[in-house]
């Protein structure tokens, strides 16, 4: 199957600071790219929708400012989360999929922990 | 508007026993997607099946089997002779297909399954 990696798989920062995740397609070229978000013991909540080349399509309720998406390359997203504050600390989830690909296939996950 | 229902919050089994964990979605679409994912404890999303709505033939592979039922819009997935490391969180899904062709993905609230050695 395909394989996404992500970077840092764990990071701890203090408050006030911004943090960049990286999410790659190893294997395939990624024209769309998501970025998810997972509170403990909960499901998966849909963050945005990058294509390549394109701005983000955030969900409702996500602050864009706050949640800067990059989505410059066919193997290369990053979710940048600006001024972290404690209550964004969560697990953060990757996928990518080629145009035509019906599967997503999903990274490994980033656990942001804000002090 | 699309939803997948997974009334199971949590199971547990003792291992060699069978279990099935249950997916119910609601979709006004004609074309559509249905997945299972596993998350373990590392908590990276493992693909596990899909199913395309045109395509009701149950599916086995190895100890998994999913039966798929329009009639019922479910999506159901049976763990024969478990083993502890079957231990997981097991999400069933829904995509829609978009012109764009990317396909956002309707999570269920997941399933805990803990199998006991």
């Amino acid at each position: 199957g395909a394989v996404v990696s992500q970077h840092p798989s764990w990071v701890i920062c203090k408050s006030g600071t911004s943090v960049k995740i990286e999410c790659r397609s190893l294997d395939f070229q990624a024209t769309t790219m998501f970025w998810y978000r997972q509170f403990p013991k909960q499901s998966l909540m849909l963050m945005a929708t990058s294509n390549e080349g394109s701005k983000a399509t955030y969900e409702q309720g996500v602050e864009k400012d706050k949640f800067l998406i990059n989505h410059a390359s066919l193997t290369l997203s990053t979710l940048t989360v600006t001024s972290a504050h404690p209550e964004d600390s969560s697990f953060y989830i990757c996928s990518g999929n080629f145009r035509g690909m019906e599967t997503q296939y999903f990274g490994p996950g980033t656990r942001l922990l804000v002090l | 508007a699309q939803k997948v229902t997974q009334a199971q919050t949590e199971i547990s089994v003792v291992e060699k026993e069978d279990v099935t964990l249950d997916c119910v979605y609601e979709t006004r679409d004609t074309t559509y997607y249905l997945f299972w994912y596993k998350q373990p404890p590392s908590g990276e999303l493992v693909f596990l099946i899909r199913r395309n709505s045109f395509d009701e033939q149950n599916e086995i592979s190895g100890r998994y089997s999913w039966n798929f039922q329009k009639s019922t819009s479910s999506f159901n997935f049976t763990i024969t002779a478990s083993q502890v490391v079957d231990s997981a969180v097991y999400f069933c899904a829904l995509s829609e297909v978009y012109q764009t062709g990317a396909n956002n993905l309707f999570f269920g609230t997941g399933t805990r399954l803990t199998v006991i050695p």
